[in-house]
């Protein structure tokens, strides 16, 4: 049973563009939701987070959105870059350690 | 400032073959974890360690086993490698239960087994 999904599996935007990706969970003890960039060949490496007490918080260019009720939250790049294609996951963690959703590959185009 | 390092980068088993993976965090970090990555499944958790002295299973540790050697180390053993168990590995650490703690992930095992 996957913990938490993710969508979409891959997204391609042009330059400027807003892509967003989207994660669900069920498990209401989860109280920490990161989001994980990942370059070809590099590790995932931790780009931005938030607790369930909060609705939304930006980082730069990064904001995620957090619904608790619906047990949903969201990554959007503001005026995306082609330096910004990569790997991104979400992830959640309770008591346990993190689980991952499954990725989203994104491509920004010129 | 090295963080996580993880060694080898690439290794080719022959099914049967036995080997061990290393991981080694400079951040004086209690937890550490080792995931392993597969096209289209994320990062699925095999074993962690809370803490030095402590390790659990995961998501998947079947074929698996951990040593925490030390605060620093935390190794993982395939006794006998299968092709499934060709994948991405990821060690990772982080500072138990702090605040505002992430993860942070070596640049990986690429292991392929024939």
């Amino acid at each position: 049973q996957q913990q938490v999904k993710q969508s979409p599996q891959s997204l391609i935007v042009q330059k400027g563009g807003i892509p967003i990706i989207n994660c669900a969970y069920e498990n209401t003890a989860f109280d920490y939701f990161p989001w994980y960039q990942q370059f070809p060949g590099k590790g995932p490496a931790l780009l931005i987070a938030i607790r369930p007490d909060v609705s939304e918080k930006k980082e730069g260019r990064f904001t995620i959105s957090f619904n608790k009720s619906a047990k949903q939250f969201s990554l959007h790049i503001m005026d995306s870059q082609p330096g910004d294609s990569a790997t991104y996951f979400c992830a959640a963690r309770g008591n346990t350690p993190l689980v991952f959703g499954k990725g989203t590959r994104l491509s920004v185009i010129a | 400032n090295a963080g996580v390092t993880q060694t080898p980068k690439f290794q080719v088993l022959k099914t049967g073959q036995s080997m061990t993976l290393q991981c080694a965090q400079d951040m004086n970090h209690n937890s550490m974890y080792w995931y392993r990555q597969d096209p289209g499944m994320g990062l699925r958790l095999i074993y962690y360690s809370a803490s030095e002295g402590t390790t659990d299973k995961g998501e998947v540790p079947n074929g698996y086993n951990v040593s925490r050697l030390n605060k620093r180390e935390f190794s993982l053993r395939l006794e006998s490698a299968a092709p499934s168990q060709t994948s991405v590995y990821f060690c990772a650490s982080s500072e138990r239960r702090a605040i505002n703690y992430g993860y942070t992930f070596g640049s990986g095992t690429r292991l392929t087994v024939v």
